[in-house]
């Protein structure tokens, strides 16, 4: 079994603060996980994933993750958030070295305050 | 590369009604999934296609859902009768083999009055 949980379903930083988004992991198999983001009225796009090489693992747009075994977490960080930021970020794991099909998190809304 | 795509992108029937959806995945790629997406929640996977093969359809509801992808390229999902319960975003994605990233689509928005 596989399953995601993100803590805290809305989350608001000032424009050029620390945006930390909290996901942990529940798998029985080694994971692959992801992050991804979503804008109004469109898909979701792929930010970072991890696939059991480094743990720190840096995406798209300034946004990192590490990924913590001991503590089974995958945070989001970016070190300062800009206004196009603001979106829907949806964490995401794969069981079985990645071939399971994804299971989400519940989101977390991040709102970027001017 | 084109994308993912998805017609029509919003759409909205009454109860009862049959719906159907379309989705073209990028070209090249062997799966594909459909996930329903409700408002204020993550995606859940519906099924998820090997080429022509469903894979894994357990989570998809079989008495009123059906979905193909006859040619292992584009697919349909249709609903038949569909319910208010129904209303919710339906995307798509595809990618190039099990393990690999996943791109989506913009996704179906379905409106059951």
């Amino acid at each position: 079994a596989q399953s995601v949980t993100q803590l805290g379903s809305h989350v608001s930083v000032s424009e050029g603060a620390l945006v930390l988004l909290r996901c942990n992991y529940s798998s029985s198999v080694p994971p692959y996980l992801f992050w991804y983001v979503q804008y109004p009225n469109q898909g979701l796009q792929l930010l970072l994933k991890y696939t059991s090489a480094a743990t720190l693992v840096k995406g798209i747009n300034g946004f990192e993750a590490e990924f913590k075994k001991s503590e089974t977490s995958f945070h989001l960080t970016k070190p300062s958030a800009h206004m196009s930021d603001a979106a829907e970020y949806f964490c995401a794991v794969s069981g079985d070295t990645g071939r399971r099909a994804l299971t989400f998190g519940s989101g977390t809304r991040l709102q970027v305050q001017p | 590369e084109a994308g993912v795509v998805q017609s029509p992108r919003y759409k909205i029937i009454e109860k009862k009604q049959p719906v159907a959806f379309w989705c073209n995945p990028i070209s090249g790629h062997n799966t594909l999934y459909w996930y329903l997406q409700n408002l204020g929640q993550g995606p859940e996977l519906l099924i998820r296609y090997e080429n022509e093969e469903a894979v894994d359809d357990s989570q998809l509801p079989k008495d009123r859902f059906s979905a193909e992808r006859l040619k292992g390229v584009d697919s349909t999902l249709k609903i038949q009768p569909a319910e208010l319960g129904d209303s919710a975003v339906y995307l798509c994605a595809s990618s190039f083999r099990g393990n690999s990233p996943l791109h989506f689509g913009n996704g179906t928005r379905l409106t059951v009055t």
